[in-house]
């Protein structure tokens, strides 16, 4: 594998499941991103992560709970979802938060689809 | 704090034409710059970036951009349009130094008419 895996790549769940969603990169970077793509609207930034650590949480409700257990690898943890949460949730990685232009790479995303 | 302006959320032009994307942004600092490109149902992918090297900066696909800091503007622009250009693009903006995450533009749809 290369660049930024995600899995699954569509879900369907129902507002009382529980689910999560995984990224991994196999790009030796040490920051990683989670965003929400709304159809009609920008990318909404959720979660940052910097050498294991949350730096950003951009006021995502709490039955979103990322997690981070390396520089590799990032889940987004779902429960009791509701129906505006539909989205492409898409996963993303930068060398670190640091100086330099740090671009990010992405994943292809989940779409997810909330019953 | 900064912020990226994309004018027109959808741009249509016909197969060999001219492809021009406007992007202006503003930043306190002088910024790094990036276009990223999503063709349906697959994530963003880094056209181009610049990084203060050179003003006009060529990305993938035929595509470059210009930094003009006296308009405070990045446009894209392709010379050809070709079919497969057809996705959504989008500008972003990074302030250069300290720990800073980049803001996105809206996107802008690109359509290409055969």
């Amino acid at each position: 594998e290369t660049g930024v895996t995600q899995t699954p790549r569509h879900l369907v769940m129902g507002m009382t499941n529980k689910k999560s969603l995984k990224c991994e990169q196999h790009l030796g970077h040490n920051a990683m991103y989670w965003y929400k793509q709304s159809a009609k609207k920008p990318l909404e930034l959720m979660f940052v992560y910097n050498f294991k650590e949350q730096t950003e949480n951009n006021s995502v409700p709490s039955r979103f709970s990322p997690e981070c257990p390396n520089s590799s690898h990032l889940f987004l943890h779902l429960h009791t979802l509701q129906p505006e949460d539909s989205a492409l949730y898409l996963c993303a990685s930068s060398q670190d938060l640091a100086g330099g232009p740090n671009e990010q790479y992405f994943g292809p995303g989940t779409r997810l689809t909330v019953t | 704090a900064q912020s990226v302006t994309q004018l027109g959320s959808h741009v249509s032009v016909s197969e060999g034409a001219l492809v021009l994307l406007r992007c202006n942004y503003s930043s306190s600092v002088p910024p790094y710059l990036f276009w990223y490109v999503q063709y349906p149902n697959q994530g963003l992918q880094l056209l181009l970036k610049y990084t203060s090297a050179a003003t006009l900066v060529k990305g993938i696909n035929g595509f470059e951009a210009e930094f003009k800091k006296s308009e405070t503007s990045f446009h894209l622009t392709k010379p050809s349009a070709h079919m497969s250009d057809a996705a959504e693009y989008f500008c972003a903006v990074r302030p250069s130094g300290g720990s800073y995450i980049p803001t996105f533009g809206r996107g802008t749809s690109l359509i290409v008419h055969p």
